[in-house]
Parts: C-alpha cells; structure tokens; sequence
C-alpha cells in the first residue's frame, strides 16, 4: 500500500519568499508522485508529477519538486512566492504498473502575504 | 479539448429529497473517480470505474449513496434520501486507465451541494 504525508496544513509566507511545501511517502514499489494545486472553488489542478525519469521535475507556475528516494520525500518548491500562489497544494502517489488510483495527503494551504 | 465536465455546479436541496449528480469524463480515458471534499474529512475517495465497470466502493460512505456508468462517456452519483450531512463538494475525475497510466487525474469543477 502507498500513502504520503504533508508536513503542515497551514505555511503562511511573505511575497518573494521561498515556498517550501513538505511530502514525505510510503511506497512498497516504484512510486509515481504528484502535486495537485486547489485554487478556492476549483477543481484541483496537476502541477507537475514524477514518473521516473528526471529527479528534478519543473511544473507550471514556477514551481519544481525534487524526488529524493533516500530520505522518501517529494517536497514542492518556488524561489520567490506570488500572490496568486494562494490555494491548497495536495501530494498524491500511485504505484508504478499502471491502472491504479491515486491516494492523496490531507493538504497543505498556502498563504501569501504582502 | 474538453475537459471533465460536472453538472451542476452548485445544487440545494432539501433534507430527504433525491440528488443526482453527473460528469462527462475526457473522451478516451477509461478510468472514472468521484470524490468528496468537505472541510471536516478533506478530500474522499468514493468510488471507482474502470471500463464502465465499479472496482472500489469503499468509500462510499453508505446505502444513500449509489454511482452508476451506464458507457464511456457518462456516469451519475445519487444520494437518496440526502441528509444536510452530505452537504460537501462532489468532484469527478478521469485517467487514462490501462497498462501505461501513471495515475494522473484530470479532475472537473465540482458540484457543490446543500443539503437544508
């Protein structure tokens, strides 16, 4: 079975700031990783994702997250944190082998402040 | 192209009436998920398709609660009798599906539901 964890339902940072969002994971296989982000009344939206290649995976917005297998983490991070960053960021796995359904951290919400 | 398309948005109801929600995956993708989001439990895993067939009903969380896939590009999630409980943001979402998915979700708007 595979979960992940996110360290922090709440970050609270300066514009310009970095943004540091914590996923830690638990994967008995090859884990494929995700980061979804959640702006208020929308659906959640794909940041980047893992499938094994790149360790350093660059998603949309500025954002990257470095897959670290030795330490089982996943965390998602900006350089320099805007106001619209605002918004609820999920971690998610699913195992390598295809076909199998996602399982989500609890969230972290993000907020900006000037 | 057309994302997950989820009608309706926004539905209110009375305690004891029937809801039914619906959602039009991505033309292609074989795997269909309808989720729960409320502030309490946060996002909830209900029940999932493959091929138009339910795999995992777990999560649905009781008999009130019912989701069919009649074919590819259609699927309904019906809570009768509703209870102001169930009053929550109800997300659909496809994928692929199949050997070569890697699980990504392609998730639509939401129906947000209010159950008086």
């Amino acid at each position: 079975a595979q979960s992940v964890t996110q360290l922090g339902s709440h970050v609270s940072v300066s514009e310009g700031a970095l943004v540091l969002l914590r996923c830690n994971y638990s994967s008995s296989v090859p884990p494929y990783l995700f980061w979804y982000v959640q702006y208020p009344n929308q659906g959640l939206q794909l940041l980047l994702k893992y499938t094994s290649a790149a360790t350093l995976v660059k998603g949309i917005n500025g954002f990257e997250a470095e897959f670290k297998k030795s330490e089982t983490s996943f965390h998602l991070t900006k350089p320099s944190a805007h106001m619209s960053d605002a918004a609820e960021y999920f971690c998610a796995v699913s195992r390598t082998g295809g076909g199998n359904k996602l399982t989500f951290g609890t969230g972290t919400q993000l907020k900006v402040e000037l | 192209d057309a994302g997950v398309i989820q009608s309706p948005r926004h539905e209110v109801t009375e305690m004891g009436q029937e809801v039914t929600l619906r959602c039009k995956p991505i033309s292609g993708h074989n795997s269909l998920f309808w989720y729960r989001q409320t502030m309490m439990r946060g996002l909830e895993l209900l029940i999932y398709f493959n091929n138009n067939v339910p795999i995992d009903d777990s999560g649905m969380p009781e008999d009130r609660f019912s989701a069919k896939m009649p074919n590819a590009s259609f699927s309904t999630l019906k809570i009768q009798p509703s209870e102001p409980r169930d009053s929550a943001v109800y997300f659909c979402a496809s994928s692929l599906g199949g050997g070569y998915d890697t699980g990504e979700l392609f998730f639509g708007e939401g129906s947000r539901l209010t159950v008086l």
